[in-house]
């Protein structure tokens, strides 16, 4: 049974630039949340999809946006990269509403913005 | 609204000694709490979690936590510690309202077992 999956691991982008993240959530999930981990710092929340909605968001300007696909894979778009978009970015599963049913995170893509 | 504190960035112990993890949380409402472990160029694995009921929770690799309501803490501990258990851990808290995929994560702790 595989788990939640990303790709890519490393990528690195110029100020400016857009990038496109990617995630397959773990089967029998079927919503997915994005996380940015700075360097030397705990995950921050920046939103959850589910039927192909967004359904919250946390603190992150309008440049973050993402997409859900039917078969529940997920994307997270990064417009006009700043420096202070470099961080490892975690993709997390989960049944809707679990309720205390614990997030399936993925290893992460480690963006670097130069 | 929610956070986590974790009072220690670093902790340092020698292997087969126990140790503690602090985490303190604020919240104005009933919450969830977790303990989630990082190895290097890994993502997140949950080590325990809280949701209600008894106060002790027991997770895997030989850690537990207590939920301490009164003192709004969520410590983590292992009464021996192994080489393989240094890694960062994270402390995170969520809430009914908003459920168990949202959450908030304190700045972390990293654990070094000395040989």
């Amino acid at each position: 049974d595989a788990g939640v999956t990303q790709s890519p691991t490393h990528l690195i982008k110029t100020r400016g630039q857009q990038v496109t993240l990617r995630c397959s959530p773990k089967s029998g999930h079927d919503t997915v949340s994005w996380y940015q981990q700075a360097l030397g710092q705990g995950p921050q929340f920046i939103f959850q999809y589910y039927e192909e909605e967004e359904r919250q968001r946390g603190n992150f300007p309008d440049r973050f946006s993402g997409h859900q696909f039917p078969n529940y894979s997920s994307e997270l778009n990064v417009n006009a990269l700043l420096l202070g978009d470099s961080a490892l970015y975690l993709c997390a599963s989960s049944p809707l509403d679990s309720r205390g049913s614990a997030l399936h995170f993925g290893n992460g893509t480690r963006l670097t913005v130069t | 609204a929610q956070s986590v504190t974790q009072l220690d960035s670093q902790v340092p112990v020698f292997e087969e000694a126990p140790v503690e993890l602090r985490c303190n949380y604020s919240s104005s409402v009933s919450v969830y709490l977790f303990w989630y472990v990082q190895y290097p160029n890994q993502g997140l694995q949950l080590l325990l979690k809280y949701l209600s009921g008894s106060t002790l929770v027991k997770g895997i690799n030989g850690f537990e936590a207590e939920f301490n309501k009164s003192q709004t803490s969520f410590h983590l501990r292992k009464p021996s510690v192994h080489i393989s258990d240094t890694a960062e851990y994270f402390c995170a808290v969520s809430d009914y309202q908003t459920g168990a995929n949202n959450l908030f994560f304190g700045t972390g702790t990293r654990l070094t077992v000395i040989p």
